[in-house]
């Protein structure tokens, strides 16, 4: 069955604290693998996609890489304004214009 | 920058009552789709469209309905609302053009049915 796990569910950092959230998939005939960014009350708001193994793309503290089972999202030096949920979703053959979405990672930085 | 606009951000219903939510996108996308989202659940896909006047069932079809009359608009139905329908719901839209299908989401609508 496909599916997409990520992992932890949630984590505590201290400002500064780098760490990296993980996302495993297991979907064959993979095309794409997004990341989201979730705060509170609101939408998803698009991060990243990765298309192809040992892909990397960054976006100030943040840079998402891809293997052939899973994707990481780095943190580096976080801030408190990243604590937000993230999410990851996986879009492969057979599928149409469907993703699989994972349950999300709650990022909390305190200061 | 691609905007997904929803028609409210709070939205409080009786039990019974006929609730649209309206979801516009102004990047000419030809896929539309409708989440709900409940703690400890994740995204769960309602419905989605591909074209104007397509629709296909996601995974939780039971009590909603959509329509689609023009490109940039997906309207999401319930006929008779519940409670167990309170929910955050969200629109997205992607366009499989050069394969890229990166949804683009909407501000949500919080929907209480009391």
């Amino acid at each position: 069955e496909d599916q997409v796990t990520q992992s932890p569910e949630a984590l505590r950092l201290q400002e500064g604290e780098s760490s990296s959230l993980n996302c495993s998939y297991t979907v064959s005939g993979l095309r794409g693998l997004f990341w989201y960014r979730q705060d509170p009350g609101k939408g998803p708001e698009f991060l990243f996609t990765l298309y192809s193994a040992g892909e990397e793309k960054e976006k100030e503290r943040l840079k998402a890489t891809l293997t052939k089972k899973e994707s990481f999202l780095h943190i580096t030096a976080p801030k408190p304004e990243d604590s937000a949920t993230y999410l990851c979703a996986v879009h492969h053959y057979n599928q149409g214009g469907k993703l699989i979405f994972g349950q999300g990672t709650e990022l909390s930085v305190k200061p | 920058d691609v905007k997904v606009t929803q028609s409210s951000r709070y939205l409080v219903k009786r039990t019974g009552e006929k609730v649209f939510l309206e979801c516009v996108q102004d990047m000419d996308h030809e896929n539309m789709f409708w989440y709900r989202q409940d703690p400890g659940l994740g995204l769960r896909l309602i419905y989605f469209s591909y074209d104007v006047k397509m629709k296909e069932k996601g995974d939780i079809p039971e009590g909603y309905s959509v329509s689609r009359e023009k490109k940039e608009r997906f309207s999401l139905i319930l006929e008779s609302a519940s409670t167990n329908q309170t929910s955050m719901y969200l629109c997205a839209s992607s366009s499989p053009e050069g394969h890229l299908y990166e949804q683009y989401f909407g501000p949500g609508t919080r929907l209480t049915v009391t």
